[in-house]
């Protein structure tokens, strides 16, 4: 079955970019069936959605986010990946990747990433 | 968008007894709601999609109802693995939004 790994670095500096990669396993991220989605959590709070992207390229944000937030794919490593700009301590936060099935709801997830935002 | 609200933030509830957890949407989301399990340090696993469908694998005192605005999530009777967080979210409308979660404690 599908397998997602988040990796990327654990600390940023406030202003400057996130970016974290997701490998995916067990299946293609080409497969038509599967939209894959990055959500995050910052510390002991809710869930928040960041974006999805398709195989294909297209992508979907979250309006919140939209003006800071790039997602893409790689369909040759099996990867996608976010990238978020000028962060801030707002953006500490574990962030998870995960399967979206058919813009709907998510499942499976990795296991998560905690990226805390400091000088 | 979409503002899901759940209640109770916490839920003090015996092993054994059956625990019920409400999410409620600001506007219908027909039947398209998921539920999630959250355990310390792990990542949110599906429960329910649906409304009311069991994810492959989720044992059957959990179980999923409602459509509209009100849902419920309950589980018949808490086994000792069943104390998590859960977490409602909508996919009928867009972006896709969740609930603040339910915690389901040991009484």
């Amino acid at each position: 079955q599908l397998q997602l790994q988040e990796s990327g670095p654990g600390l940023v500096k406030p202003s400057e970019t996130l970016s974290l990669t997701c490998t995916v396993s067990g299946g293609s991220i080409s497969s038509s069936s599967y939209y894959w989605g990055w959500i995050r959590q910052p510390p002991g709070k809710g869930l928040e959605w960041i974006g999805s992207i398709y195989y294909s390229g297209s992508t979907y944000y979250n309006p919140s986010l939209k003006s800071r937030v790039t997602i893409s794919v790689d369909t040759s490593k099996n990867q996608f990946s976010l990238k978020l700009s000028s962060v801030t301590a707002a953006d500490t936060a574990v962030y998870y990747c995960a399967v979206r099935i058919s813009l709907r709801w998510f499942d499976p997830w990795g296991q998560g990433t905690l990226v805390t935002v400091s000088s | 968008e979409i503002v899901m609200t759940q209640s109770p933030a916490t839920l003090s509830v015996s092993p054994g007894e059956r625990a019920t957890l409400s999410c409620r949407a600001s506007q219908s989301v027909s039947s398209n709601l998921a539920w999630y399990q959250q355990k310390p340090g792990q990542a949110p696993r599906l429960l329910i999609y649906g409304a009311s469908t069991r994810a492959t694998g989720i044992p059957a005192r959990f179980s999923g109802s409602g459509s509209g605005t009100e849902f419920t999530l309950t589980i018949s009777s808490l086994q000792s693995e069943d104390f998590a967080v859960y977490y409602c979210q909508q996919y009928n409308n867009w972006p896709p939004t969740f609930g603040g979660g339910t915690k389901v404690e040991i009484k």
